[in-house]
């Protein structure tokens, strides 16, 4: 049973647009999550992250969302680039063996 | 210039034998970990390890083998008893388990 659930597995957003990516995960004990971005044949790449503590975080052109009492997290990228066309994995994290837990991934592609 | 490495990026292999993949790090991380990629699936703990000469089994641990016998290095050792061992391998590595997961490049194995 996954744990960690990305219902997209693709999303095409115009450039300039803003492009939301969501993650749902089941269990209310995890308190730390994450979004990496991935190309193909790469390893993924570290973006953005949020702890339980706060319900928004943001840097640069990426924002993270967290919806606790929904058990709901979203990434949103405003302006969205072509540079942005990748896979994007949510993780989640729990305790202090810093296990993550993946979603299966949303692929993005930004047109131009 | 700090990082994780992994080597080789391809690897064939024929079925029945076994084949060991390279994780190097030298941000003296405390913590490393093994994932497993397939196509539409997000990553798949196999293994971890938050100090030398001990480490955990992951979720899919079984048909895999590891060691750690240096803070630097985490190699991965996929046996012939993995049933579907064509995938792409990702090593990662973090401060001390509780922070931010840092991935190498990654590892295509096809076995033949």
């Amino acid at each position: 049973d996954q744990q960690v659930k990305q219902n997209s597995p693709s999303l095409s957003v115009q450039e300039g647009r803003i492009s939301i990516l969501n993650c749902d995960y089941t269990n209310s004990m995890f308190d730390y999550f994450l979004w990496y971005k991935k190309y193909p044949a790469e390893g993924p790449t570290f973006l953005i992250s949020i702890s339980s503590i706060k319900d928004k975080n943001e840097d640069g052109r990426f924002t993270v969302f967290l919806n606790k009492s929904a058990k709901h997290l979203s990434l949103h990228i405003v302006p969205s680039q072509p540079g942005d066309s990748a896979v994007y994995f949510c993780a989640v994290s729990s305790g202090n063996t810093g296990k993550l837990i993946f979603g299966q991934g949303t692929t993005l592609q930004v047109k131009p | 210039d700090g990082g994780i490495t992994q080597s080789p990026k391809y690897l064939f292999r024929k079925e029945g034998q076994n084949v060991t993949l390279s994780c190097e790090q030298n941000l003296n991380h405390d913590a490393m970990y093994w994932y497993r990629q397939d196509p539409g699936q997000g990553l798949r703990l196999i293994y971890y390890s938050q100090i030398v000469n001990d480490f955990q089994k992951g979720d899919i641990a079984e048909g895999y083998s590891v060691s750690r016998e240096k803070k630097e290095s985490f190699p991965l050792t996929v046996t012939s008893a993995q049933k579907n061992p064509t995938a792409f391998y990702l090593c990662a590595c973090t401060r001390d388990g509780t922070d931010t997961q840092y991935f190498g490049p990654g590892t295509r194995l096809t076995v033949l």
